[in-house]
């Protein structure tokens, strides 16, 4: 079974930044789409944005709340996912998931990790 | 931008009954890049249905969706005790830029 475990997540006061680090196995991560989409408390999933496989040319997308402060990266020799959460904002609070991403067409967010807790507060 | 909401909030029904969800688009959208998510307290979300209507792998038969232009629907036949989640529809959008969009969420409880 296809396992992400996400990391990295802990209390960071506005303004400051933050590396959340996802390890993929049982699943042949350099060839995968990925994801980060968080849940704030009580609010609905919201997709922070994606990458592409190298070989589809490595690209990011990102939502708008986070375009400029937020970064998308792999290490396919270490089949690890990152996202660097920089100028973070209290509205930024939220559970963050790694997804595999599909991209055979369907566009959809095949597995998740378990999630970690990011807190933005002073 | 696409909105996705859905109806209703939350569902009360009893184990054996048949739980209808719905996901309404704000505008007509693919049917190919609908997908349904179930996610159970303290667990993370789980793919149910992608392409609106196909079962992900290991999905029981009692979960189907259906629909199409802005009207789409997720049906579970006969709710079984760990059918009682929160459900999201979401959308993948190609343009302007590329985004994977999400209903706020239905959450079937126990009556």
């Amino acid at each position: 079974e296809v396992q992400l475990v996400e990391s990295g997540g802990g209390l960071v006061k506005p303004g400051g930044s933050l590396r959340l680090s996802c390890v993929v196995s049982r699943f042949t991560f350099s060839n995968a789409w990925m994801s980060w989409v968080r849940r704030a408390p009580g609010k609905e999933l919201e997709w922070v944005g994606r990458i592409k496989s190298k070989s589809n040319g490595g690209t990011t997308d990102y939502a708008a709340p986070v375009k400029g402060r937020f970064t998308i990266s792999r290490d396919d020799s270490k089949n690890t996912l990152y996202l660097q959460m920089n100028s973070l904002k209290i509205e930024d609070t939220a559970v963050y998931y790694c997804t595999v991403t599909d991209n055979s067409g369907w566009h959809v967010l095949d597995y998740w990790g378990q999630g970690t807790l990011v807190t933005v507060s002073s | 931008e696409i909105v996705l909401t859905q109806s209703p909030g939350t569902l009360s029904l009893t184990p054996g009954e048949r739980a209808t969800l719905s996901c309404r688009a704000s505008q007509s959208v693919s049917s190919t890049y609908l997908g349904w998510y179930q996610q159970r307290p303290g667990q993370a979300p789980r793919l149910l249905i992608y392409g609106a209507s196909t079962r992900a792998s290991g999905i029981p038969e009692r979960f189907s969706g259906s629909g199409s232009g802005t009207d789409f629907t997720l049906t579970i036949s006969r709710l079984e005790p760990e059918d009682f989640a929160v459900y999201y529809c979401q959308q993948y959008g190609a343009s302007p830029l590329p985004t994977y969009a999400f209903g706020q969420g239905t959450k079937v409880e126990i009556k």
